[in-house]
């Protein structure tokens, strides 16, 4: 089982929609919850972090975290062509003096004008 | 100002040359990575250095080397490159360890 997973994709979602995006890891003892947008030939970028279970608003997005079911998602709101990227969960941990930063594989997302 | 710069953009070479790519950041962080991403966009940790001290070294060749004359500066050295060598990689920089990561705009390195 791959430490952090995502759906490679990829999800279309027309303009206007709603776009989920999933996200699961493995270690219980994770702390910290990021979500990254890399754009084609680009550098990641962090859109969001959250750090405790529920959600997190920031304008169009929101992140969810559900640290009992090992899950953080990412909802964006009103879709928009710019929005088409891929996204990448990140998950820090640190145990027993060793510490962890994983990214997922990312979720391509595109927005259908 | 950029506020985490590599250079080269691109670097083209041949196998068995050895080659070093450079980083710097401008924001005051103390945390400083390296990130190795291959073909299939696949991000993976290479190196982290906390104030100037190995943090964190992955599971990567001792042909690769990283060097921090300074908090602001991460070089990373490549001894004999291999083909499987040829990838994306990018620098980034963080207050603290593991906190928000900001990268730079990447190099990417091609071995033929």
């Amino acid at each position: 089982q791959k430490e952090v997973e995502q759906n490679s994709g990829p999800l279309s979602v027309p303009e206007g929609a709603i776009a989920s995006l999933n996200c699961t890891y493995s270690d219980r003892v994770s702390q910290s919850f990021f979500w990254y947008r890399q754009y084609s030939g680009k550098s990641p970028e962090l859109i969001m972090s959250i750090y405790s279970n529920g959600d997190k608003e920031d304008g169009r997005f929101t992140a969810q975290l559900n640290k009992a079911s090992q899950y953080v998602s990412l909802l964006i709101r009103d879709s928009q062509p710019s929005d088409s990227a891929t996204y990448l969960c990140a998950v820090n941990s640190i145990t027993s003096g060793t510490y962890k930063y994983i990214f997922g594989t990312g979720t391509r997302l595109k927005v259908l004008a | 100002d950029t506020a985490v710069s590599q250079t080269p953009k691109y670097l083209v070479t041949q196998m068995g040359n050895d080659k070093s790519i450079k980083c710097e950041q401008n924001l005051g962080h103390d945390t400083m990575y390296w990130y190795k991403q291959d073909s299939k966009k696949f991000l993976k940790i290479m190196f982290s250095y906390n104030n100037k001290e190995l943090i964190i070294n992955e599971t990567v060749p001792n042909r690769f080397s990283p060097k921090s004359p300074d908090k602001a500066h991460l070089n990373l050295h490549i001894n004999s490159l291999e083909l499987g060598d040829s990838a994306v990689y990018f620098c980034a920089s963080s207050r603290q360890l593991y906190d928000t990561q900001y990268f730079g705009p990447g190099t990417r390195l091609t071995v033929l």
